[in-house]
């Protein structure tokens, strides 16, 4: 079955803790994206990957980093997590551009 | 710059009733416009999309027809189900794999 996995879907952490979400897909995709889910902002894109070790900004990009060893995996890392970064994250990809997106489950993070 | 405008929820509407969920954009250009759909605990998945202006988008009942003289995707479905109960998003891609996201509007099917 086609499908993005992430992992975890819960997660709770404090200030300053290290921590990588991580999203796998299946589909052979070469782009894979970021975003968070806030109430009243809709989907914003936090980083975008166009190919294995070919990754860019989006438009929330500060306090995460990303990586791109292979073409299927991209795990979002966040260094030293803050409160303001508490959200909803989905890992998406798609197999050309401007085209449709797949999306993971996504991951409910807290940090307190 | 380009950008997606979504009306605001929650919508809540009894079974068969008429829906619409506006939806107006700015961009340069003619891109794709899509509607994505997201029920409770899932992440988001496509419903429709349009390619070029007048086209019409369609699944599962609901429509939306991409209008370039009133820069439109308004999202429509002419009679709701309670399964219909999710948040819905308008979205343009620009920049190969960059997407603009509408806020979201929450729709409340009541039997």
């Amino acid at each position: 079955e086609a499908q993005v996995t992430q992992n975890p879907r819960y997660l709770i952490t404090v200030t300053g803790k290290k921590l990588t979400v991580t999203c796998s897909q299946n589909m052979n995709h070469e782009y894979m994206s970021w975003y968070r889910q806030d109430p009243g902002l809709g989907l914003r894109q936090i980083y975008y990957s166009m190919n294995v070790e070919v990754t860019d900004k989006g438009d929330v990009p500060e306090g995460y980093k990303v990586s791109r060893k292979e073409k299927r995996n991209f795990p979002l890392i966040l260094e030293s997590p803050s409160p303001n970064q508490t959200s909803l994250y989905f890992c998406a990809s798609s197999g050309s551009a401007y085209e449709k997106l797949f999306f993971g489950s996504g991951t409910q993070l807290s940090v307190l | 710059g380009d950008s997606v405008t979504q009306m605001e929820g929650p919508v809540t509407l009894s079974e068969e009733a008429f829906l619409t969920i506006n939806c107006t954009y700015t961009a340069t250009g003619y891109p794709s416009l899509f509607w994505y759909v997201q029920y409770p605990g899932e992440g988001l998945q496509l419903l429709l999309k349009a390619t070029k202006a007048d086209d019409k988008g369609s699944n599962k009942g609901f429509e939306a027809t991409y209008r370039k003289e009133t820069t439109s995707f308004h999202l429509e479905k002419g009679s709701v189900q309670v399964s219909d109960s999710a948040v819905y998003f308008c979205a343009l891609p620009y920049n190969f794999n960059k997407f603009y996201f509408g806020s979201g509007t929450k729709l409340n099917v009541k039997p």
